[in-house]
């Protein structure tokens, strides 16, 4: 069971938006930056977001994060098949004084 | 581009040891704090280490503390993680990755590692 909570999947079709959740609490993202990461098949993981919103250079704007409380979010816009992947959300955790990710969310582009 | 070769991996019995290195090549090591995350089969990621840039700061995942050990050479460029007394659910691919942005040992982990794949059987 992960500190940090995303839906298993999400899906929408070409051109379309989606959202991903991740839900935790004070002792993480309610006090932590929150950063969002792009597991493509077959491939390590990279970093799409950081400290909440924060797009490193290279990382389309396409994508956008977002914190609220103990819950953050990472949007896609224009939604395409080369983003079919696995997302990841992860911050700190202070009360464990250890990193955390959510399970993952799996996005399918229909 | 920076690249993070991990080495080390292999197949081994419950209650061995094994070392993980990684090289670091392509960016600067010196300076930023690195980390190790793993991924077991079927399964997320799982925040396993830390060491902060000077080596002074270090915290463990509860699943590991007490076993691993995680520690750096600068005038090598080199990660490493000592594991100790593995486990089968130790099984998984694990990442060397740098924390690149930011200063929290939880997020900016960039780039990362094409990862080595330690497997705990008996």
């Amino acid at each position: 069971q992960s500190v940090l909570t995303q839906p298993p999947s999400v899906s929408a079709a070409p051109g379309q938006k989606v959202t991903i959740s991740c839900s935790g609490s004070s002792s993480n993202i309610g006090n932590n930056y929150v950063s969002w990461y792009q597991r493509l098949p077959g491939a390590a993981p990279r970093l799409l977001m950081y400290e909440n919103d924060k797009r490193p250079s290279g990382i389309p704007d396409r994508f956008s994060g977002s914190k609220s409380g103990t819950s953050a979010t990472l949007g896609i816009t224009g939604l395409q098949t080369g983003d079919e992947a696995d997302y990841y959300c992860g911050t700190w955790d202070s009360s464990l004084s250890a990193g955390v990710f959510g399970g993952g969310t799996k996005v399918t582009v229909l | 581009q920076g690249q993070l070769v991990e080495s080390g991996g292999g197949v081994v019995q419950p209650g061995t040891s094994l070392r993980l290195s990684c090289e670091v090549s392509g960016v600067p090591f010196s300076g930023y704090s690195m980390t190790w995350v793993r991924e077991a089969p079927g399964k997320g990621l799982e925040w396993v280490a830390a060491i902060s840039h000077d080596g002074t700061r270090i915290d463990y995942g509860d699943s590991v503390k007490g076993r691993f050990t995680i520690s750096r050479d600068d005038s090598k460029r080199r990660l490493y993680l000592q594991m100790n007394s593995l486990r089968p659910e130790d099984t998984a691919r694990f990442y060397c990755v740098r924390i690149g942005f930011g200063v929290s040992f939880g997020g900016g982990f960039d780039p990362w590692g094409q990862g080595t794949l330690v497997t705990v059987s008996s």
